[in-house]
């Protein structure tokens, strides 16, 4: 049972490049989130998704765009990185009703 | 808004002693509490949670207390082991939220 699985690991990108980072569950799960992860800020959230066909800003949405492909996938665009996108993101996954989320390996994101 | 915060950055503890990772929260609407563990390199990992009706809830070699009057959180692990080397974070959610919010985590060192 692999989880919830976040390609690429890491990735370099020049400031303006764009790039998407996929996200797949294999949990069943209804819920979907994108979090970011910086020194001394903990996780914040980027975007959600409830259900499938459904997507929620969360916390720090701007730069960034998602899509929920289908039940198991949810993936997030940078259209045009910027240095301050330079962070390692999150994936995770709740069942419905269930608040506790399920996190995946991450991706290192260094923008130049 | 309102952040889940913690009382100390990094705490060193003698292998075998019991450790606490205090968190301070101020959202009196939040009605659900996580622990997570995040190993170096990893995803936040599930240790533990409890809700707002409970004050303790034990697992294997970890209990969470809660203290809603104070708004107070702690995570007490028992017989510290060198395998709990981590990044110890709170999270908090009010029912409906969607949505954890999480505090700056706590770095746990372990010394021989």
């Amino acid at each position: 049972n692999a989880g919830v699985t976040q390609t690429p690991k890491f990735q370099v990108l020049k400031t303006g490049q764009s790039m998407t980072l996929q996200c797949a569950q294999d949990m069943n799960h209804n819920s979907m989130y994108w979090y970011r992860q910086d020194p001394g800020m903990g996780l914040r959230l980027i975007y959600y998704s409830a259900s499938e066909g459904t997507t929620d800003k969360g916390e720090v949405p701007n730069g960034y765009n998602v899509s929920r492909l289908n039940k198991r996938e949810f993936s997030l665009r940078l259209e045009s990185a910027a240095p301050s996108q330079t962070s390692v993101y999150f994936c995770a996954s709740s069942g419905r009703g269930d608040e506790k989320l399920f996190f995946g390996s991450g991706t290192q994101l260094s923008v130049l | 808004g309102e952040n889940v915060g913690l009382h100390l950055p990094t705490l060193s503890v003698q292998e075998g002693d019991n450790s606490i990772i205090n968190c301070a929260y101020s959202n009196s609407a939040s009605d659900y509490f996580i622990w997570y563990k995040q190993e170096s390199g990893k995803g936040p990992q599930f240790i533990i949670d409890i809700r707002s009706n409970m004050d303790k809830r034990q697992g294997q070699r970890v209990t969470v207390l809660l203290n809603k009057t104070v708004k107070h959180l702690s995570l007490q692990i028992a017989a510290t082991q060198p395998g709990d080397s981590a990044v110890y974070f709170c999270a908090e959610t009010a029912q409906g939220a969607q949505k954890l919010v999480f505090g700056q985590g706590t770095r746990l060192t372990i010394n021989p």
